[in-house]
């Protein structure tokens, strides 16, 4: 099975605070993702990754940054968080692009900025 | 804009088929149809997806309009561990990848 994985659950910050949300894969997929989740918005793409240390933005990316140093590890960083980034964060992954390249998610990380 | 709309929730009685519609009138031919489901405090899991044909596995089936612009995702028979918000999503190819276009999605409650 695959299995992807978020280094938190739960995480409280205060504004202005520089935070890493770490997501790892185990299944040697290509594309990771990164999305937040809120109240009446759905599933919001930041940015995504095809490749190690490739990225592209997504939907909403201001206010953030992503790395991909190693292909199972992709980083998302708030370089200094807001009070408006307080939202459930999902990393998911997919085989390379195809026919079936289903996304598979982690647990998600709720992000409380104070 | 959104790619997709679906009601914002609906009931089914347990035992019965759960039928959740969802349109996507500006879909483009090469563009699948996802569908996902999310637990309360968990990752989306994936369900089915399609592209103009019908399809079915072992956890529901999809039926695609010929016309491709609306679906709906059957859950034959519902049980309580179905209760979940359903997602219907576009996957849209771009030059370095697919994109998943999630909407808000349909929260059905299995009732006893």
């Amino acid at each position: 099975d695959v299995k992807v994985t978020q280094s938190s659950r739960y995480l409280v910050k205060r504004t202005g605070e520089k935070v890493f949300l770490e997501c790892v894969q185990d299944m040697d997929h290509e594309n990771m993702f990164w999305y937040r989740q809120d109240p009446g918005l759905g599933l919001r793409l930041i940015y995504f990754s095809y490749d190690v240390k490739m990225k592209e933005k997504g939907d909403i990316p201001e206010g953030y940054s992503v790395s991909r140093e190693k292909k199972e590890r992709f980083s998302l960083i708030l370089e200094s968080a807001s009070t408006n980034q307080t939202s459930m964060y999902l990393c998911a992954s997919s085989p390379l692009q195809g026919g079936t390249d289903t996304q598979y998610f982690g647990p998600g990380t709720r992000l409380t900025v104070l | 804009d959104a790619k997709t709309t679906q009601p914002p929730s609906m009931d089914c009685a347990e035992g019965r088929a759960a039928n959740l519609p969802c349109n996507h009138s500006t879909i483009s031919g090469n563009e699948y149809v996802y569908w996902y489901r999310q637990i309360h405090s968990q990752g989306p899991q994936y369900i089915i997806h399609g592209l103009k044909n019908n399809e079915t596995n072992e956890m529901a089936s999809l039926i695609i309009t010929e016309d491709r612009k609306s679906s709906t995702l059957i859950l034959p028979h519902a049980t309580l561990r179905d209760t979940a918000v359903y997602y219907c999503i576009v996957r849209v190819p771009t030059n370095t990848g697919n994109q998943f276009y999630f909407g808000t999605g349909t929260s059905l409650t299995v009732i006893p």
